[in-house]
Parts: structure tokens; C-alpha cells; sequence
């Protein structure tokens, strides 16, 4: 079956410290993967897709960038926090058509 | 206009009772449909998915997709506590590549002892 697995899952950090969050899934092939970030009591907001190895789209613009090295392996970086960087980051994959599966998320504290 | 809209509540219903969730999309392509829920600090879990017109069923939960009004619909029957969370509608319009699945802000459900 299939898992995905993210990790930390809680962080604090000092605003303008760098950042890496890491998703990796198990059990399936060439999936289609996802960063979501969700503000406190807000909606999901799309991040960053990918289709393949190296192929990163950016939905929003901002100082956070994602890196694909490996098929089941989905990055998050940024290389300076900002306090509007907090909140819930999830990761999540699919096989197109059906609905995407979640990670259980990175809470992120921008301090 | 945004592509999947809920009525963000919150929805309070007594144990027992029949909670009804609602949501709208805007693309008349949409072929695939996901209700997801949330309890606070968690991520969203995928709990029913419909494709075709009608209702669907799964234990207390029925999902009900009508194209024509562009509308899906969750019914979560003998509510329970443990069902308090926020539900997510999410829509697949179909369109080419990988970013096809839009969500709602949300419904945020609580059932009263």
C-alpha cells in the first residue's frame, strides 16, 4: 500500500533562518506531488506541484522554492524565514484522476 | 469566481442528528469529487469520492453529486461527536496536467453531545 511520510512535524524557527521540510512516498511510481500550506483557520493554498523528477511548478511567488531529486521525494526549502512563513505545510501525492492523499504535516513557528 | 465554494459555518447539529454539508464548483467539466475531513491540527483525510450522478453511500455517509446544478453534497447520518471537524469539498476539473484538483475553504461541523 501506499504511504507518505513528512517530517518534522513540529518546527520553531528564527525568522531568516533557512528552511527544509522533506516528503518522500512509498509504493507507488512517478506519482504527481504537491506542498499545500494552510494559514491558521484558512483554506489549503497550493505551494508547488511536480510531475516528474526535476519539475517543479510555483503557484504563488515568494521566498520559498521545492526541488524534486528522486521520484518519491519532494523538498521544501527557503533560505531566510519570514514571520508570514508560519503555518501547517503538507505534503501530498496522487495518480491523476483521483484525489490526493495526504501527509500529517509540518506546524511551522516563524519566531 | 472562485472554482469550489462551502459555506465556511460553522454547522452545529445535536448528536443524532442528520449533518448536511454543501459545496458548489464553477467548472461544468468537473469529472471527479472528494470530501475530506480535518480535525483541528491534522491533516486532511480523503473519506468519500464520487464520480457520477447520484448519491453514493459508505457507513453514515452519503455523498450526493448532481452535475447539471453543479453541486455536491456530504450527509454524515446519526452524528456523532468524533464527526466535530472542518470538511473539505475538493473538485477535479479534469483539465490536463497535475494542478486539476481545486478544495473549498471548508465547512466547520460540530455535533453536540
Amino acid at each position: 500500500s501506499q504511504t507518505i511520510h513528512q517530517w518534522p512535524a513540529t518546527l520553531v524557527q528564527p525568522v531568516g533562518s533557512p528552511l527544509s521540510l522533506e516528503c518522500t512516498v512509498e509504493g507507488t511510481s512517478n506519482p504527481n506531488l504537491y506542498w499545500y500550506r494552510q494559514a491558521a483557520g484558512r483554506g489549503l493554498q497550493l505551494l508547488f506541484y511536480s510531475v516528474g523528477i526535476g519539475q517543479i511548478s510555483s503557484e504563488v511567488p515568494q521566498n520559498l522554492s521545492a526541488s524534486r531529486p528522486q521520484d518519491r521525494q519532494f523538498i521544501l526549502s527557503s533560505k531566510k524565514l519570514l514571520l508570514s512563513d508560519s503555518g501547517f505545510y503538507l505534503c501530498a501525492w496522487s495518480v491523476y484522476g483521483n484525489g490526493y492523499t495526504f501527509g500529517s504535516g509540518t506546524r511551522l513557528t516563524v519566531v | 469566481q472562485k472554482e469550489v465554494e462551502q459555506n465556511s459555518g460553522p454547522l452545529s447539529v445535536p448528536e443524532g442528528a442528520i449533518a448536511s454539508l454543501n459545496c458548489t464548483y464553477s467548472d461544468r467539466g468537473s469529472q471527479s469529487f472528494f470530501w475530506y475531513r480535518q480535525y483541528s491540527g491534522k491533516s486532511p483525510e480523503l473519506i468519500m469520492s464520487i464520480y457520477s450522478n447520484g448519491d453514493k453511500e459508505d457507513g453514515r455517509f452519503t455523498a450526493q453529486l448532481n452535475k447539471a446544478s453543479q453541486y455536491v453534497s456530504l450527509l454524515i447520518r446519526d452524528s456523532q461527536p468524533s464527526d466535530s471537524a472542518t470538511y473539505l469539498c475538493a473538485v477535479n476539473t479534469g483539465q490536463t496536467g497535475a494542478n486539476n484538483l481545486f478544495f473549498g475553504t471548508g465547512t466547520r461541523l460540530t455535533v453536540i453531545p
